[in-house]
């Protein structure tokens, strides 16, 4: 059973250009969740979506960011006009429907942002 | 101000000891907290959960400890090996409503010396 598959591990963009992180959950997963992880700093909880609806999005920034997991494929987090400040590292978590009382999340290798 | 801390300063033991690491909270009041690994370059792995109700949880060399009154969770590892070393993250969730949406603490590394 595959786990939580990101891609891609490593992206180098350059200011203003777009990034997109894909996050395919793990089988059975239906809840996805978007970290990040900024140098020298704590994981930050960014968003949580499930198929076709965001649940919650309070962490994440107002501008140049937005999430979604659509109904088929990977659940994505898309930077527009990327800037220095967001090089880190962004982990994508899954848990199972009706995770109930468990609440544990099972992460990604995470994808690696650099900012030129 | 809500405040989730962990020791930052690396934590170095011998092999065969027990390590211990402290998770302090401020403001919060979760349901449950969590202990993940960290290593370099990798996603966390869930390690431990225990409940508000639950004073000590265990599973193989890993021990849990949970003091709402105190607002802190201790974690330990004994006969401590070098495949340990890592970083250890505690998490909880404010309240009850199962999000996922995780408050983390910043970590500590734990360093075992053979």
């Amino acid at each position: 059973n595959a786990g939580v598959m990101q891609n891609p591990r490593h992206l180098v963009r350059r200011r203003g250009q777009e990034a997109r992180l894909r996050c395919s959950p793990m089988k059975g997963h239906s809840h996805v969740y978007w970290y990040r992880q900024l140098p020298e700093e704590g994981l930050k909880f960014m968003v949580y979506l499930q198929k076709e609806n965001i649940i919650d999005e309070s962490g994440m920034p107002k501008e140049r960011f937005s999430a979604e997991f659509p109904k088929e494929g990977p659940s994505i987090l898309r930077i527009q006009q990327v800037v220095r400040g967001d090089s880190a590292a962004y982990f994508c978590a899954s848990s199972p429907p009706g995770t109930g009382s468990t609440g544990e999340l099972f992460f990604g290798e995470g994808s690696r942002l650099t900012v030129l | 101000s809500q405040k989730i801390e962990q020791n930052s300063e690396a934590l170095n033991i011998q092999e065969g000891k027990t390590a211990t690491l402290t998770c302090n909270y401020t403001n919060y009041s979760p349901a449950y907290l969590q202990w993940y690994r960290q290593d370099p370059g990798r996603g966390p792995v869930f390690l431990l959960l225990i409940r508000e109700n639950e004073k000590e949880k265990r599973k193989e060399r890993l021990k849990v400890t949970f003091d709402t009154t105190l607002k802190q969770s201790l974690f330990h590892i004994t006969a401590s090996q070098p495949a340990d070393s890592a970083t250890y993250l505690c998490a909880l969730e404010h309240g009850s409503s199962n999000t996922g949406k995780l408050i983390f603490g910043q970590g500590t590394t734990l360093q075992v010396k053979p």
